[in-house]
Parts: C-alpha cells; structure tokens; sequence
C-alpha cells in the first residue's frame, strides 16, 4: 500500500512550458485535491475531484486544468508555465470529500519556473 | 467567506514545557475544524478534529484543542513540548456539510522546541 504517490519530486521548467504533475492512490478513495502551498500563505486548493469523472475548481485553478479518467489517478498539468506558479503542490486524497480528517497527502512537487 | 488567522509565525518553547498555538476563524455556520502538521520535506500529516461534542478534543502525540465559540478560537495545545515536536503546523476550517468541499488553512505556524 503505497497512499498518495506524487512525480516527479522536483522540477524546472521555463515560462511557457507545459507539464502535467502525477498523482496517484491505492487506497480507492474517490476524492482527490490538488493543493498549492507558498510561504506564509498556506495551502490552496486548486482543483479537486469527488469521483472519476467529475472535477471542479477550486480556490485559484487559473492555469491549471486537471481530468479524473480513473479512481487512481489525477494528474495536474500547467498549460503555459509562469514564474508565479512556482509553489510546492501537493495532491491529497480522502475516501469522501466531507471526511477532511482522512485526508492523506503526498510528499509533494517542488516546481521552479524560470 | 471563510478564514483563518494564525497569528503567530513562529512559535518558540523550551522542552518540557507547555506549548500553545493559536487559530481563529470566521465561517458560517458552525464549524469544522483541524489542525495538521509537516515536517519538513513531508506532506501534511492530520492531527486532530472538531466537529461537535465536547470542547477538548484530544488528538495524535499529545495534543490536544479547545474549541472556543465565543472567541472562534481553536488553540493547539500540549502539556509537556517535545524537541521532535519541532515543525510547521496548520488550522484549517470548512463551512458544515452540504455546502462548499474547500476548506481553507492558516498561514501555518512554525513551533520550535529547544533542547
């Protein structure tokens, strides 16, 4: 059982690049969040998904667009990369969306744009 | 809207003694509250909840919270501060069931305990 797995760990990308952050769980829970967290402004939610096929937004989702095609996997991808997207994401999971103290999270991604 | 203040972005105690640290909020309605904690390089981990009942809520490595309605207050505590207690903790809230899934956390407090 390997909870919330995140790839890759660290990346670099210049503005305008695109990317998609992995993010996946075996633990069969049907909600996910993405989650952004920069210094001294907490975490935020980006997007956030209640069950395969359904996503919706989340408190800053602008450039960035996210599916849920299986239970397992939400991936996040930044169309057109820019310097104020550099942040530490961390996607997170639950097995429902009103049990926030089940929440499990992932070690994160640290993304540096240039 | 929703929010929390965490009033103190650091945090320093001397092992063995207690430790404090403090959250408020506004929401409607009554609320749901948490407190998690990271370390570093680390996602966050759940510490402990309230959702009704008794004030005190007890949680995970000896803390524990009270919840204050008059004062919209959800203080972290602990008795006796531990030097592995030492990283970045968070308090979030959400509004009750059946209206928006997005909860929103504090800035994060940073708690140091020195030897």
């Amino acid at each position: 059982n390997a909870g919330v797995t995140q790839t890759p760990k660290f990346q670099v990308l210049k503005t305008g690049q695109s990317m998609t952050l992995q993010c996946a769980q075996d633990m069969n829970h049907e909600y996910m969040s993405w989650y952004r967290q920069d210094p001294g402004m907490g975490l935020r939610l980006i997007h956030y998904s209640v069950g395969a096929g359904i996503t919706d937004q989340g408190e800053v989702p602008n450039g960035y667009n996210v599916s849920r095609s299986t239970t397992e996997d939400f991936p996040l991808r930044l169309l057109s990369a820019a310097p104020s997207q550099t942040s530490v994401y961390f996607c997170a999971s639950s097995y429902s969306a009103g049990g926030l103290e089940t929440q499990y999270f992932g070690p994160g991604t640290r993304l540096l744009v240039l | 809207a929703q929010s929390v203040a965490q009033p103190e972005d650091q945090v320093n105690v001397a092992e063995g003694n207690p430790l404090t640290v403090k959250c408020t909020y506004s929401v409607s309605g009554n609320p749901y509250l948490f407190w998690y904690v990271q370390y570093p390089n680390r996602g966050l981990q759940f510490l402990l909840k309230y959702i009704t009942g008794d004030n005190l809520v007890k949680g995970s490595y000896g803390f524990e919270a009270e919840f204050n309605k008059s004062q919209t207050s959800f203080h972290l505590k602990k008795p006796s501060a531990l030097v592995s207690d030492s990283a970045l903790y968070f308090c979030a809230v959400r509004a009750p069931s059946g209206g928006s899934y997005i909860p929103t956390f504090g800035r994060g407090t940073s708690l140091i305990v020195h030897p």
